[in-house]
């Protein structure tokens, strides 16, 4: 079992519509969790972190928590084409450890 | 209020030769992460420093890979006698905070590696 999974896509949405990330992690202990994206060739930039169960909202983003199903989402709110990209689950256990990434690609 | 720094950006190294890749926190930052990406795949942790200290080196191969943290200057990973595996792009993070909550790390631009 993978310590990090991520569905690797692609995922494919229309502009305007809501896209939905999913994650899950085995390190029942772990703490802390990111959500990163990556454009094709460029580093990875934090978009959210989440440290409590339920939800966490910045702007169209928002963060989902679920320790005991060690399950954690990032939706994404009237996705537009510049939202194409990879993004990255991390997981701090101890040391972060990330997701193969999934590719999302908005479509005008 | 310049981010975390990389350099090079590109690196072309032949097999056998050493490679250098350094990287400056940000400002205030004390915590310095490297991670390296294979092509298509996942980010993998190898090395986490903190001034003039090795704090988890668990995810570094045990040889030709070292990394240091001086007290004055940048963080840097050497790689000794490179081979072709080691291609890959290399990412430096820091954070304001250890391991814990709060821990949110920042990426440099990373450097791209390429072995001949």
């Amino acid at each position: 079992q993978k310590e990090v999974e991520q569905n690797s896509g692609p995922l494919s949405v229309p502009e305007g519509a809501i896209a939905s990330l999913n994650c899950t992690y085995s390190d029942r202990g772990s703490q802390s969790f990111f959500w990163y994206r990556q454009y094709s060739g460029k580093s990875p930039e934090l978009i959210m972190s989440i440290y409590s169960n339920g939800d966490k909202e910045d702007g169209r983003f928002t963060a989902q928590l679920n320790k005991a199903s060690q399950y954690v989402s990032l939706l994404i709110r009237d996705s537009q084409p510049s939202d194409s990209a990879t993004y990255l689950c991390a997981v701090m256990s101890p040391r972060m450890r990330f997701g193969a990434g999934t590719r999302l690609t908005v479509k005008p | 209020n310049a981010g975390v720094m990389q350099n090079p950006r590109h690196l072309v190294r032949r097999r056998g030769q050493e490679a250098r890749l350094r990287c400056s926190p940000m400002k205030g930052h004390s915590h310095v992460y490297w991670y390296r990406q294979l092509p298509e795949e996942g980010l993998k942790f190898m090395v986490y420093l903190q001034k003039e200290n090795i704090i988890d080196e668990s995810g570094m191969p045990k040889e030709r890979f070292s990394a240091e943290f001086p007290k004055e200057g940048p963080s840097i990973l050497r790689i000794q006698q490179v081979v072709r595996g080691d291609s890959a792009a290399y990412f430096c993070a820091s954070s304001l905070q250890g391991p814990g909550l709060g821990n949110e790390q920042f990426f440099g631009p990373g450097t791209r590696l390429t072995v001949l």
